[in-house]
């Protein structure tokens, strides 16, 4: 089993949706959550940490349940700049993070 | 602008080369990765220095040897590297061993091993 896995799409969503995007996690150890946007031949960019409270920035908005492991990235009003793969990443413990695969997403003019 | 500064940012090499990739911050971090990405992959962890020592190598072939001079350098020597070596090549940066905050990348460096 995957330690992180996400839905790879692609999400294919005219200007204006709102999409999720869920992630699960196999480590129920791990202590740290995140979501990462990386455009095409880019580094990945750290988009937001995910707390337990839950947290939003602007349009974005992360959820974490621990008792099920999952992880969620929602995005309102969707801008053609958020085309982009969003990567859901989580820490494994003694300095290591693990990635999921990724989820390609494409907003449509 | 990225904080973490990696160079060359693109990389043409044969299969009989030496060559070395450079990664700098100056974020005070202390903790420094090595991470390996090819297309439509997630990254992949290489190694992983945390105050200067090297902490983790994820059963990397020989050919890679990373090098952390100081705590604001890492460099990854490069040396009869196959095809299919050729991906991004990815630095990272964090606070510490704990990675409560992320990592922060550098933007990369793309090589192609001829």
């Amino acid at each position: 089993r995957k330690e992180v896995e996400q839905d790879p799409g692609p999400f294919n969503v005219p200007e204006g949706a709102t999409v999720a995007f869920n992630c699960t996690y196999s480590n129920s150890a791990s202590q740290s959550f995140f979501w990462y946007r990386q455009d095409c031949r880019k580094e990945p960019k750290l988009l937001m940490s995910v707390y337990s409270s839950g947290n939003e920035d602007g349009r974005f908005t992360a959820q974490l349940n621990r008792a099920s492991q999952y992880i969620s990235l929602l995005i309102r009003d969707s801008k053609l700049s958020d085309s982009a793969t969003y990567l859901c990443v989580v820490d494994g413990g003694a300095n290591n993070l693990f990635f999921g695969t990724g989820t390609r997403l494409t907003v449509i003019p | 602008d990225t904080e973490v500064t990696q160079t060359p940012k693109h990389l043409v090499m044969g299969m009989t080369n030496k060559k070395s990739l450079k990664c700098e911050q100056h974020m005070g971090h202390r903790a420094m990765y090595w991470y390996k990405q090819k297309a439509k992959k997630p990254p992949e962890l290489m190694f992983v220095y945390s105050y200067e020592k090297l902490s983790i190598n994820e059963s990397v072939p020989s050919r890679f040897s990373p090098e952390c001079p100081n705590s604001s350098l890492l460099n990854l020597h490069l040396h009869a590297l196959q095809p299919e070596d050729s991906a991004l090549y990815l630095c990272a940066s964090s606070q510490d061993r704990t990675p409560n905050y992320g990592y922060t990348f550098g933007s990369g460096t793309r090589l192609t091993v001829v």
